[in-house]
């Protein structure tokens, strides 16, 4: 019962490169959640997906790229990296859009852009 | 403008004392949750309570307790006996429009 995994836990890449950043749940919620934390804003909504092929854009989607061909996972693509995409990546998961449901969060991923 | 706002970037509490963290927001609806998530070292973010607006009773888990005061648009979280393992950042959280919107965050120490 591994409940949300994320990987790779640490990446470094240089602008202008590709990167994945995975997301896998095993609980098979609706809805999936990618937010970025930095330091002063706390945590913010990249991108959300209400099921397989549903995606919609958060607060702050610029410069990324997701799908979900599958209900368990999330993948969010930088498709050319920049330095003020270093941040820690979180991916959530719930069973629906109703708050009474809680998010339940992935370990993040620490993303450097050197 | 800030939907959630933490005034507090930092505080401390002695082991087994009391500590409140502040958190207002900003919303035009009239039903909404609220909620408070603790991040230790780990990273792993991991929900603490929750508080559904029309419920005028305040939220109680365990240590942790809120208080909601609607009309200020408040809602403070207090950690009674705190304990080492409570030390992390404490993040306060708005859900509108079915997403959840986050402040910036109290770093909490606690010594022994």
């Amino acid at each position: 019962d591994a409940g949300i995994t994320q990987s790779p836990r640490y990446k470094i890449t240089e602008t202008g490169r590709q990167v994945t950043l995975m997301c896998h749940q095993t609980w098979s919620h609706s809805y999936m959640f990618w937010y970025r934390q930095d330091l002063g804003h706390g945590l913010r909504l990249i991108y959300y997906s209400a099921a397989a092929d549903i995606t919609d854009k958060g607060e702050v989607p610029d410069g990324y790229v997701v799908s979900r061909s599958k209900t368990e996972n999330f993948p969010l693509t930088l498709e050319s990296a920049t330095r003020s995409q270093t941040s820690v990546y979180f991916c959530a998961s719930s069973e629906s859009r109703q708050p009474s449901h809680e998010q339940y969060f992935g370990p993040g991923t620490r993303l450097t852009v050197t | 403008a800030q939907t959630v706002t933490q005034s507090q970037p930092e505080m401390s509490v002695q082991e087994a004392e009391t500590v409140t963290l502040s958190c207002t927001y900003d919303t035009s609806e009239s039903d909404y949750y609220l909620f408070w998530y603790k991040q230790p070292p780990s990273r792993q973010m991991i929900l603490v309570i929750r508080q559904e607006a029309y419920k005028q009773q305040n939220a109680t888990e365990n240590r942790f307790s809120v208080n909601f005061q609607k009309a200020a648009k408040s809602f403070s979280l207090k950690i009674s006996d705190s304990q080492l393992g409570d030390a992390a950042m404490y993040f306060c959280a708005l859900y509108r429009t079915d997403k959840l919107i986050f402040g910036t965050g109290t770093r909490l120490q606690v010594f022994p």
